[in-house]
């Protein structure tokens, strides 16, 4: 079955310091990617998406992602975190037999020490 | 600025109770979706309605059901709320014509006593 995963639950860091987050996913082709960002109480907000081309993409509030096709992965990184950073990410990539219907992954909550 | 607005953030109701939750977008999209969102399980898909009165079910929609008479407005109904159905709920739209890119509203938090 198609999948998204991210394997870390939570990650904490420290507020200046690099931050990865991970994302795997199955899927036949090529697909559209996307991560999302949720603060405490609020919906999700996109961050940035890869739909093709430069394998390196930007987004809002300094996050970049890159895919690797041949890990099938789609990391987002941010060189120097903010406190205002602590959040739920998600990763999500349209099924395979329905495009317009993400799969999100179950999430990884970021943390910012002081 | 473009919106999907969510009409109540946060819900108490008790079991048996019929819950509407209501969802409306200002951006001519076709496509709307209802996600529940549970700690470590992410986000599952209730039910879809790609246009009006046109709905489909989701990965979860035991429970549930949709209405959709407008096409800026979709409504999800707990017909008779458990509390297996505590849990935030997510509104969010896409155009038919999409990458699959969804815009989401802030959510509804429902609590069933």
């Amino acid at each position: 079955a198609q999948s998204v995963t991210q394997p870390d639950i939570h990650i904490t860091v420290s507020e200046g310091a690099s931050l990865e987050l991970r994302c795997n996913y199955s899927y036949g082709a090529t697909p559209y990617l996307f991560w999302y960002v949720q603060s405490p109480g609020q919906g999700l907000q996109l961050l940035l998406k890869y739909f093709s081309g430069d394998t390196l993409v930007q987004g809002i509030k300094g996050f970049e992602a890159e895919f690797k096709r041949s890990q099938s992965s789609f990391n987002l990184r941010k060189p120097s975190v903010h406190w205002s950073d602590a959040a739920e990410y998600f990763c999500a990539v349209p099924r395979m037999d329905s495009s317009y219907k993400l799969i999100f992954g179950s999430g990884t909550r970021l943390l910012v020490r002081p | 600025d473009v919106k999907v607005t969510q009409s109540s953030r946060y819900l108490v109701k008790r079991t048996g109770e019929k819950v509407f939750l209501e969802c409306v977008q200002d951006m001519d999209h076709e496509n709307m979706f209802w996600y529940r969102q549970d700690p470590g399980l992410g986000l599952r898909l209730i039910y879809f309605s790609y246009d009006v009165k046109m709905k489909e079910k989701g990965d979860i929609p035991e429970g549930y059901s949709v209405s959709r008479e407008k096409k800026e407005r979709f409504s999800l109904i707990l017909e008779s709320a458990s509390t297996n159905q505590t849990s935030m709920y997510l509104c969010a739209s896409s155009p038919a014509r999409g990458t699959g890119e969804l815009f989401f509203g802030e959510g509804s938090r429902l609590t069933v006593l």
